[in-house]
């Protein structure tokens, strides 16, 4: 069992530019979780999805911000015309249906210049 | 406002001492969860405690919940080097467990 893989680990981009961030949850997982982290505001549900439909996406800023899960077996998070605020460690987290666990993977550290 | 909040940012002791972190929440909830998060890597789960228990362990790890004083406590026992981590509380106010909130975190060092 490799784990929720999130690819890439980092990635800088410049200010206005689009971010695509990658998640793999575990396979046999129904439910597939977006947070983010910074060192002020701490860990932040943004959105998430079970059998690859979207269920609640409240936390996601409503400008710039979407998620997809095209498949059962990735999803990705898409950041449009990035911003320095935008800056965290992205974490996706995988669950079984009761999502009483979820397992995060190592998140990908957004840098916007 | 932190939903959930540990109550020291950090704290450090010695290899094979005892440490108990707090947590304080703000909410009615069906059940608390303690993670632990390592430099470089995602929060991994520790122990979930239901609104109906008081104490629950898992190996060098007991939490308690007292839901009259809306707060929690994470001990571990004869701490090692590799419990240096944060570790966060975090609950979940729709009972579903799909939308956490978590506290701020206590960092824990172990070793130096």
């Amino acid at each position: 069992n490799a784990g929720v893989i999130q690819t890439p680990r980092h990635k800088v981009t410049g200010k206005g530019q689009e971010a695509t961030l990658w998640c793999e949850p575990i396979s046999g997982h129904s439910a597939v979780f977006w947070y983010r982290q910074t060192i002020v505001q701490g860990l932040e549900f943004l959105t998430y999805f079970r059998n690859q439909a979207p269920i609640d996406d409240s936390g996601m800023p409503k400008e710039r911000f979407s998620a997809q899960m095209p498949n059962q077996s990735h999803s990705t998070l898409k950041i449009q015309s990035t911003q320095p605020q935008d800056s965290a460690v992205y974490l996706c987290a995988s669950s079984l249906d009761s999502a009483e666990t979820l397992y995060f993977g190592s998140g990908t550290r957004l840098t916007v210049l | 406002s932190q939903l959930a909040e540990e109550n020291l940012w950090a704290l450090s002791v010695h290899e094979g001492e005892s440490v108990t972190v707090n947590c304080s929440y703000k909410t009615s909830i069906t059940a608390l969860q303690w993670y632990r998060q390592k430099s470089g890597e995602g929060p991994a789960q520790l122990i979930l405690i239901r609104s109906n228990e008081r104490e629950k362990r898992n190996g060098r790890l007991r939490a308690t919940l007292d839901t009259s004083s809306q707060s929690s406590s994470l001990s571990i026992t004869a701490t090692r080097c590799e419990d240096t981590a944060v570790y966060f509380c975090a609950t979940d106010a729709s009972g579903s467990f799909n939308k956490l909130t978590f506290g701020a975190g206590t960092r824990l060092a172990v070793c130096p």
